[in-house]
């Protein structure tokens, strides 16, 4: 069974950093681009990053490149990213996914909040 | 980036009756490999997204034969033959194809 388990959500105040982990389980984790999709709060979904199955390829939504930084650890099957300089406008539920082209594996997701 | 334009926004349906949502592309989906790489995924209330359909009409393991995709190029469709009350919630198209990623704006399905 597939799971992506994310953690490192929080409160943080405007302009803090955070670092969000995935741990991936079920499948062969080097063999698939990762991914982040966000929500905001009764919102749709947003792409964030994507990260190659080797680590070397990144990609990034305009609205969070050079804040956020994406990372994997095909070692130990696990999935970061590391958020600074945060936004309210960054408040969201993270999804750490599976794939890009067609994101078949969704973890449950952790909420992240940028308030004062 | 590529717009995903979604149409209805909302759609009441009528349990046992056909329903169908349009997703429309500013650009071709079509990739380098001959691929589309348009997909479709539902999210219930209070739970993460599923995906549904893939590549524009694969569907996923475990998904009823109920719901089916198609289209090419810039239009698609997701259509649910006989609608049932686990159907409700919302539905997103999302283009792999080009980068960014883009999502729909989602069309929420409820039950009349």
């Amino acid at each position: 069974e597939v799971q992506l388990l994310e953690s490192g959500g929080g409160l943080v105040q405007p302009g803090g950093s955070l670092r969000l982990s995935c741990a991936a389980s079920g499948f062969t984790f080097n063999k698939f681009d990762m991914s982040w999709v966000r929500q905001a709060p009764g919102k749709g979904l947003e792409w964030v990053s994507t990260v190659g199955e080797s680590g070397r390829s990144t990609y990034y939504a305009d609205s969070v490149k050079g804040r956020f930084s994406i990372s994997r650890d095909n070692s130990m099957n696990t999935l970061d990213l590391q958020m600074n300089s945060l936004r309210a406008e960054d408040t969201a539920v993270y999804y750490c996914v599976g794939g890009t082209a067609t994101m078949p594996y969704w973890g449950q997701g952790t909420l992240v909040t940028a308030s004062s | 980036d590529v717009v995903m334009t979604q149409s209805p926004l909302s759609l009441p349906v009528t349990l046992g009756q056909p329903a169908s949502i349009s997703c429309r592309s500013s650009q071709s989906l079509v990739y380098s490999d001959g691929n589309t790489y348009l997909n479709w995924f539902h999210q219930r209330p209070g739970q993460s997204p599923r995906r549904l359909i893939y590549k524009v009409s694969n569907r996923d393991s475990g998904v009823p034969d109920r719901f089916s995709g198609s289209g090419s190029g810039t239009d698609f469709t997701l259509k649910i033959s006989r609608v049932e009350a686990e159907d409700v919630g919302v539905y997103y198209c999302m283009q792999g194809t080009h980068w960014p990623r883009t999502f729909g704006q989602g069309t929420k399905v409820e039950i009349k």
